[in-house]
């Protein structure tokens, strides 16, 4: 099991291009999740998917981010145009639904800069 | 709305034993988990409590009073690489599938 994979690791990019966060989640899991993590605000829920779904997408900061689950094995998170306040980790997450306690399966993150 | 909150800051020593609080407020309340973050990667899940009492995993325990809205993580026998944030989550059943993440506490382990 290979894990949750996110890519890339590490993104630079300037103030109002567009960015494209990646994730493959765990095979067989049915809920995907994507948080964004800054020191201010934490841990924060941007939107989470069942089944490819979107369920909630409360957390979308504005229209500029949007985010897309195709089939059961891809998601992604796009920001257009991007913004310095964008700048954070940006995780993937996902779980089954049977799966006991509850937990997350987390992905390495993506750490984007917006200069 | 959801809030919860954990001390900022926890230290200790090699060998101790740590408790981290967490206290919440949510309407619908489901459950409570931990999940542990070093610095540079990724929150891991450690616990989750539905019921109230203890859970036992290890050299890690976790605790939880429904009726008191407080739950506590325990660190036995503590080591350097415990060093670490960690998040205390709460899930509501009127939001769905979603865990609210606490602030984090971040626990240093002296020699």
């Amino acid at each position: 099991d290979a894990g949750v994979i996110q890519s890339p690791r590490h993104e630079v990019t300037e103030m109002g291009q567009e960015v494209t966060l990646r994730c493959k989640p765990i095979s067989g899991h049915d809920y995907l999740f994507w948080y964004r993590q800054t020191m201010m605000r934490g841990l924060e829920l941007l939107i989470y998917f069942n089944n490819n779904v979107p369920i909630d997408d409360s957390g979308m900061p504005e229209d500029r981010f949007s985010a897309k689950m195709p089939n059961a094995s891809f998601s992604t998170l796009k920001i257009q145009p991007s913004e310095p306040r964008d700048s954070a980790v940006y995780f993937c997450a996902s779980r089954l639904y049977d799966q006991g306690g509850y937990g997350y399966t987390f992905g390495s993150g993506t750490r984007l800069t917006v200069v | 709305g959801q809030s919860l909150e954990q001390p900022s800051e926890v230290t200790a020593v090699e060998g101790a034993i740590v408790q981290i609080n967490c206290t919440y407020q949510t309407s619908g309340f489901y459950g409570l988990s931990w999940y542990q973050q070093h610095d540079g990667g990724a929150p891991t899940f450690l616990s989750y409590n539905g019921l109230d009492g203890l859970e036992e995993t290890g050299r890690f325990s976790s605790f939880l009073s429904r009726s008191d809205s407080y739950g506590y993580l325990l660190l036995q026998e503590l080591q350097m690489k415990d060093s670490a944030s960690y998040f205390c989550a709460v899930r509501d059943h009127n939001y769905g599938q979603n865990f609210v993440f606490g602030p984090g506490t971040r626990l240093s382990v002296l020699p």
